[in-house]
């Protein structure tokens, strides 16, 4: 098993470009997420997903949309990047979120995107 | 809402033992966990705790007091591959996604 898998690992983008971060995980889990991670911030949640065709906004959702047409794949998508999107991004899945379940979440290695 | 609040950086001695902190403030409580990040690679897993008490898994031990809103994770016996950033993250009742803290870098010296 691949477990959490992000494409590209970096890239690097002018201000009004667009582009679209990919996520995939092989292990038939129901619940996945995307993450930035700035210093000092920790990891903020942008988007998530709680089963295929289904989509909510996290904390931070403002300039990014997603997308979950398959099960094992969560898109992430910059519009007009800008340069506060300048971040490393972390998509990650789960088996479910039921209230009391251990849960624990999958993380992928990562996307450093940078915007000029 | 929720609050969690971490120490941002410790060091420790090769060796040592350290304990990292973790309090919290939130409307119902379901579940803490302690994830691990190395420099430049993803969170990994540490530990869950849901009741009150020390878990113990190896080198490392977390634990947890709902009533004082409160964990650590203390981890013996240190090496230098311990040098990293250990990332607290809450649960909520009601809510399936935690809460992540801005997590604690520990840099472990010779």
């Amino acid at each position: 098993n691949a477990g959490v898998t992000q494409t590209p690992k970096f890239r690097v983008l002018k201000t009004g470009q667009s582009m679209t971060l990919l996520c995939a995980q092989d292990m038939n889990h129901e619940y996945m997420y995307w993450y930035r991670q700035d210093p000092g911030m920790g990891l903020r949640l942008i988007h998530y997903s709680v089963g295929e065709g289904t989509t909510a906004k996290g904390e931070v959702p403002d300039g990014y949309n997603v997308s979950r047409l398959k099960k094992q794949n969560f898109l992430l998508g910059l519009e007009s990047a800008a340069p506060s999107q300048t971040s490393v991004y972390f998509c990650a899945s789960s088996y479910s979120g039921l209230a009391g379940g251990k849960e624990t979440q999958y993380f992928g290695p990562g996307t450093r995107l940078l915007v000029l | 809402g929720q609050n969690i609040d971490q120490p941002t950086e410790m060091t420790a001695t090769e060796g040592a033992i350290v304990q990292i902190n973790c309090t919290y403030q939130t409307s119902g409580f379901n579940g803490l966990f302690w994830y691990q990040q190395h420099a430049g690679e993803a969170p990994t897993f540490l530990s869950y705790n849901v009741l009150d008490g020390l878990e113990e898994k190896g080198r490392f031990s977390s634990f947890l007091s709902r009533s004082k809103g409160y964990s650590y994770l203390l981890l013996k016996e240190l090496q230098m591959k311990d040098s990293a950033s250990y990332l607290c993250a809450v649960k909520r009742l009601g809510s399936y996604i935690p809460t992540f803290g801005r997590g604690t870098s520990l840099i472990v010296h010779p």
